[in-house]
């Protein structure tokens, strides 16, 4: 069955510690997955998709299909990091979605 | 800009009622979709439309229906409210091209009383 798990309800860091939010999937076929961030009073919108291999706001996540994981990543927390991050899977037209992890970032 | 609008940001309701969930987005999207978000437990899928007049069962669907009728617009409805169905309710778009990144409204958060 596809799923997508976020083991983590809820991570705290320092500012400028280090910040890995921890994805794993299961689906048969080549996988195709974002990361979506909420902030506080804001709408849900895409931080980041695998296939571009890009950093948006310092975070990266890379796709690594021998442990079926795509964990998001940024080397320095910043206090502006501080929101519900949700990790997402494209199957059938639609998203599988993880459960979320909510990060604060400790002053 | 993808522009998703959704008709109310918050929204109190009774027991029984019947109640009417609207969005609207601007981008000519074929994808449609309604979930509700709660805490602990993520984005769970309503219901779907990939056309006008065409819908499709999410993984919550009972006691929910939905209307596509223009494009441009996808309604849910919540037949006969109960207080389980209190929720965030969070409606987005998408291209009809496959795995473009789905575009999400402000949500409307929902009390039955």
């Amino acid at each position: 069955a596809q799923r997508v798990t976020q083991p983590e309800k809820l991570l705290s860091v320092f500012k400028g510690a280090p910040v890995e939010l921890k994805c794993n999937y299961s689906y048969s076929g080549s996988p195709e997955l974002f990361w979506y961030v909420q902030y506080s009073r804001q709408r849900l919108q895409l931080l980041l998709r695998h296939i571009s291999r890009e950093s948006i706001k310092g975070f990266t996540a890379d796709l690594n299909k021998g442990e079926t994981s795509f964990h998001l990543k940024k080397p320095f927390a910043q206090e502006e990091d501080s929101a519900m991050y949700y990790c997402a899977l494209y199957s059938n037209y639609q998203l599988i979605w993880g459960a979320g992890t909510k990060l604060i970032i400790k002053p | 800009d993808v522009k998703v609008t959704q008709s109310s940001r918050y929204l109190v309701k009774r027991t029984g009622e019947k109640v009417f969930l609207e969005c609207v987005q601007d981008m000519d999207h074929e994808n449609m979709f309604w979930y509700r978000q709660d805490p602990g437990l993520g984005l769970r899928l309503i219901y779907f439309s990939y056309d006008v007049k065409m819908k499709e069962k999410g993984d919550i669907p009972e006691g929910y229906s939905v209307s596509r009728e223009k494009k441009e617009r996808f309604s849910l409805i919540l037949e006969s409210a109960s207080t389980n169905q209190t929720s965030m309710y969070l409606c987005a778009s998408s291209p009809r091209v496959s795995n473009q990144p789905q575009h999400f409204g402000d949500g409307t958060r929902l009390s039955i009383l």
